[in-house]
């Protein structure tokens, strides 16, 4: 059973480089997320999608851009990245706003 | 954006031993409390979510409360184990709202 997957699971990137992360899950899930964990802060909800299609701002969109063009897919976007996006990425999607979030296995972004 | 509080930060106990923590989040406007749990080196596990005040759930030896009206939920823990050990978040969200607030966590160490 796969769940949400993401990729990749590492990745050192230059300041000012771009990257798009990716999630897929196969759970048809209508809603997917993406947070970033940073240390002594809780998961921050960066974008999240209510169905494919649809994008919307989460607590701390900026330097973000997100993509729903198949319904099983969530792409995370850093266009410039920054030092300060330097982080730990979880996607995670669920069946509706009251249903668990299925969480991946994280994103590990180092940005120099 | 909520303010959701989780007490205590940390806590350490011995095998066997019964635990419970706290998560506290805004009264007003309540949709949804949702418990994970979160092993080292893992990511983040669906345990409960909740919805109605008063609400009781069950797990095995894991079980938690609602209180919806002065706004918060006990996660309890009876004979804890080793495999036990993890951080434990919940996260709250608004009606209307499609985003959860995820608190900062409860680091549970189970000592053999």
């Amino acid at each position: 059973n796969a769940g949400v997957t993401q990729t990749p699971k590492f990745r050192v990137l230059k300041t000012g480089q771009s990257m798009t992360l990716l999630c897929a899950q196969d759970m048809n899930h209508e809603y997917m997320y993406w947070y970033r964990q940073d240390p002594g802060m809780g998961l921050r909800l960066i974008h999240y999608s209510v169905g494919e299609g649809t994008t919307a701002k989460g607590e701390v969109p900026d330097g973000y851009n997100v993509s729903r063009l198949k319904k099983q897919n969530f792409l995370l976007g850093l266009e410039s990245a920054a030092p300060s996006q330097t982080s730990v990425y979880f996607c995670a999607s669920s069946q509706g706003a009251r249903q668990p979030q299925h969480f991946g296995d994280g994103t590990r972004l180092s940005i120099l | 954006i909520l303010n959701v509080e989780q007490s205590p930060q940390s806590l350490h106990v011995q095998e066997g031993d019964s635990t419970n923590f706290t998560c506290s989040f805004p009264s007003s406007n309540f949709y949804a409390l949702h418990w994970y749990r979160w092993e080292t080196a893992k990511s983040p596990e669906a345990l409960f979510v909740m919805t109605l005040n008063g609400d009781e759930k069950k797990k095995g030896r894991i079980s938690a409360t609602l209180n919806t009206k002065e706004g918060y939920s006990y996660l309890y823990i009876k004979g804890s184990q080793p495999e036990d050990s993890a951080t434990y978040l919940c996260a709250s969200s608004g009606a209307g709202s499609y985003q959860l607030t995820f608190g900062k966590g409860t680091k549970l160490s189970v000592i053999p």
